[in-house]
């Protein structure tokens, strides 16, 4: 079946330095994935952080990018310059394109600190 | 921006006792889901619902769960009876166009359930 694997538990960055959450998939359904990375800020419900529908494009929003690898199978989730207010948990996440709606499959998540 | 609210955030009840989580979607959404996710583990499908029926469900919505949402009022998720392993954080979402069509899901906080 698809899944989806990202970088585990938790990563510490200082503010102003650059940040980069692997994720790698596994999809088996016809065709390719759509490839998602969402984000849960404290205190806040898990929201869309970017998109990518089609092989070699890139996403971003709030200075964030990922660029779908598709000979890689690799969604990394990466910003040159984070900040305070960043720090919050990501979650990869890919559609199944063999189901009628498109569930969702999640990574695990990964907990983003940033120090001031 | 649009919200989904899940009341309670924290539901404790006993083994086989009957629970009923409530989902508040977003107001003109027209497809919904519920995910699961065990302490420690990734966030998994469970189902999702449209047009009052139930599309698709996974391996985790086992006989002893059902949804529905009567009269575009909340959309709930009872599990009848409930077992140790129900324990986990459960998930609401919507969105107004199926996910194969790359449209985000709107999530809400989360139901903790505590199956004592």
């Amino acid at each position: 079946g698809d899944s989806v694997t990202q970088t585990e538990g938790q990563v510490t960055v200082s503010e102003s330095k650059s940040l980069i959450i692997n994720c790698t998939y596994s999809a088996t359904s016809i065709g390719y994935p759509n490839l998602f990375w969402y984000v849960r800020y404290p205190g806040e419900g898990l929201q869309l952080l970017l998109k990518v529908i089609t092989a070699g494009q890139k996403g971003s929003s709030r200075g964030f990018e990922a660029t779908y690898n598709k000979e890689a199978t690799s969604f990394h989730l990466q910003k040159a310059s984070v900040q305070e207010s960043d720090s919050a948990v990501y979650y990869c996440a890919l559609s199944d394109r063999g189901s009628a709606l498109g569930r969702l499959h999640f990574g695990a998540g990964t907990q983003l600190i940033v120090i001031p | 921006g649009p919200k989904v609210l899940q009341i309670p955030s924290h539901q404790i009840i006993d083994m086989g006792q009957m629970v009923t989580l409530n989902c508040d979607p977003v107001s003109n959404h027209l497809y919904f889901y519920w995910y699961k996710q065990i302490l420690g583990q990734q966030m998994e499908f469970l189902v999702n619902f449209y047009n009052g029926k139930v599309m698709e469900k996974s391996k985790l919505f086992k006989d002893q769960f059902s949804v529905e949402r009567p009269d575009g009022s909340y959309f709930t998720l009872k599990i009848q009876p409930t077992a140790l392993e129900d324990s986990a954080v459960y998930f609401c979402a919507s969105s107004l166009v199926g996910v194969i069509s790359n449209e985000r899901l709107f999530f809400g906080h989360g139901t903790k359930l505590s199956v004592l």
